[in-house]
């Protein structure tokens, strides 16, 4: 079965600084992987996807996403942090008729 | 569009209970799926459909029900609700060509 991993709980980072949130993968065949974010009291939110096609992706609120597929990942990204980008972000594989998520990783930006 | 609705937003239950949780969404789409997240936890997916009158188990359906009978509904249901149940349920989404889902706001739902 396909499934995601995301190594870090938690990622602190100052505002105005780039962040980076992990993940990493295991598939058969060819990944479809994904990114949500979850604010507090509210549903998950996509992100960004990757299904085929350039390896750096580009998604809402100025994240970008890089798939490495010599590294099995697909690390979230942004060059300068924002205060309310803080939230929860879950990584995500398609499987034949759902979608496995990673445990999710609490980004805190600090002003 | 209002994309995916659920209903209730909160709902307190006693041991024993049952309950449906509602979940519609407008978008024609033919897969529809149910999620429980509990605290400091990822999605465990519960049930899913990939069209109407068609179901299927997830990781957890243990305690609860599903059905499908039209594109826009998917209910779930818990018939005797157990403390492990306290959890928030998210209800989603997706079409047959796109390939992320679309949630919906969740129910936060607690079993004393």
């Amino acid at each position: 079965a396909q499934s995601v991993a995301q190594p870090e709980d938690q990622v602190n980072v100052a505002e105005g600084n780039p962040l980076t949130v992990k993940c990493t993968y295991s598939v058969s065949g060819n990944p479809y992987l994904f990114w949500y974010v979850q604010y507090p009291n509210r549903g998950l939110q996509f992100l960004l996807k990757y299904i085929t096609g350039d390896n750096l992706v580009k998604g809402s609120y100025g994240f970008e996403a890089e798939f490495n597929k010599s590294q099995t990942s697909f690390h979230l990204k942004k060059p300068s942090a924002l205060v309310s980008d803080s939230a929860l972000y879950f990584c995500a594989v398609r499987d034949i008729n759902d979608m496995r998520f990673g445990a999710g990783t609490r980004l805190t930006v600090k002003p | 569009n209002a994309g995916v609705t659920q209903t209730p937003k909160f709902r307190i239950l006693k041991i024993g209970q049952s309950m449906t949780l509602q979940c519609t969404q407008d978008m024609n789409h033919n897969y529809m799926y149910w999620y429980r997240q509990d605290p400091g936890m990822g999605l465990k997916l519960i049930y899913y459909s990939v069209g109407a009158g068609i179901t299927d188990k997830g990781e957890v359906p243990n305690g609860y029900n599903v059905s499908r009978s039209t594109t826009e509904d998917f209910p779930l249901r818990l018939e005797l609700a157990a403390p492990s149940q306290t959890s928030v349920y998210f209800c989603a989404s997706r079409g047959t060509t796109n390939n992320e889902q679309f949630f919906g706001p969740g129910t936060r739902l607690t079993v004393l």
